[in-house]
């Protein structure tokens, strides 16, 4: 049974470069696209990007200045880069699974804190 | 690319049945048969019981279906029951992101 589990810094001062960690038990990394999707507390959810084995990322708009989706198939994880973090970027991250158009396995999330 | 319109919250009975409406644009909802649902319960990870428009993952309850009819998809939930308050988020594919609803709060009554 495939499964996701996460991990990374929780608490981050502004200016700081987020980073999270997401590794992929029980399953192979082709065929599918491996996505990041964030959670302020208390709102939706917006999508961060994705990348598949073998091909480029692909991010928000909004984000794409800050964001950087890495996969390391020799260590079966994918990496979540966003730099200069504000109070903005407070949030649940999650790191989740689909074929492009859908999520069908997600991790359990992180809890991301931006203050001074 | 402005996030899918939810109703914020939808209420109904032990029993009821419920729709819950996701409006999109010709972008996207209008565009792709790639809508999909997602039921989040407090302190949970999301997770998927529409994908498609129309398909239930393998043994999920088929008192969930989805529909669409061209830039409005929608949820109905039959047979309310108390586990199925959560909030519920819509999803759709565009040419260049993934959106997200702004979610519905679903309470049962």
């Amino acid at each position: 049974q495939v499964q996701l589990h996460q991990w990374g810094t929780g608490l981050l001062e502004p200016s700081d470069t987020l980073s999270l960690t997401c590794t992929v038990s029980g399953g192979s990394f082709s065929g599918h696209f491996w996505t990041w999707i964030r959670q302020p507390p208390g709102k939706g959810l917006e999508w961060i990007g994705e990348i598949n084995f073998g091909g480029p990322a692909n991010y928000n708009s909004s984000l794409e200045s800050r964001v950087t989706i890495s996969i390391d198939t020799s260590r079966n994880h994918f990496s979540l880069s966003l730099t200069s973090v504000t109070a903005a970027d407070t949030a649940t991250y999650y790191c989740a699974r689909g074929p492009g158009d859908y999520f069908d396995l997600w991790a359990q999330g992180t809890l991301v804190t931006v203050a001074s | 690319q402005s996030a899918l319109t939810q109703p914020a919250s939808v209420s109904g009975s032990l029993g009821q049945s419920i729709t819950i409406s996701c409006t999109g644009t010709s972008s996207d909802i209008g565009a792709y048969d790639y809508v999909s649902w997602y039921q989040q319960h407090p302190d949970n990870a999301p997770k998927l019981i529409i994908f498609g428009v129309t398909n239930r993952p393998s043994g999920f309850s088929d008192r969930f279906s989805g529909s669409k009819s061209g830039n409005v998809a929608s949820l109905t939930i039959s047979g309310l029951q108390a586990e199925d308050e959560a909030h519920y988020y819509c999803s759709s594919f565009t040419t260049r992101n993934m959106i997200f609803g702004g979610g519905t709060k679903v309470t049962v009554l």
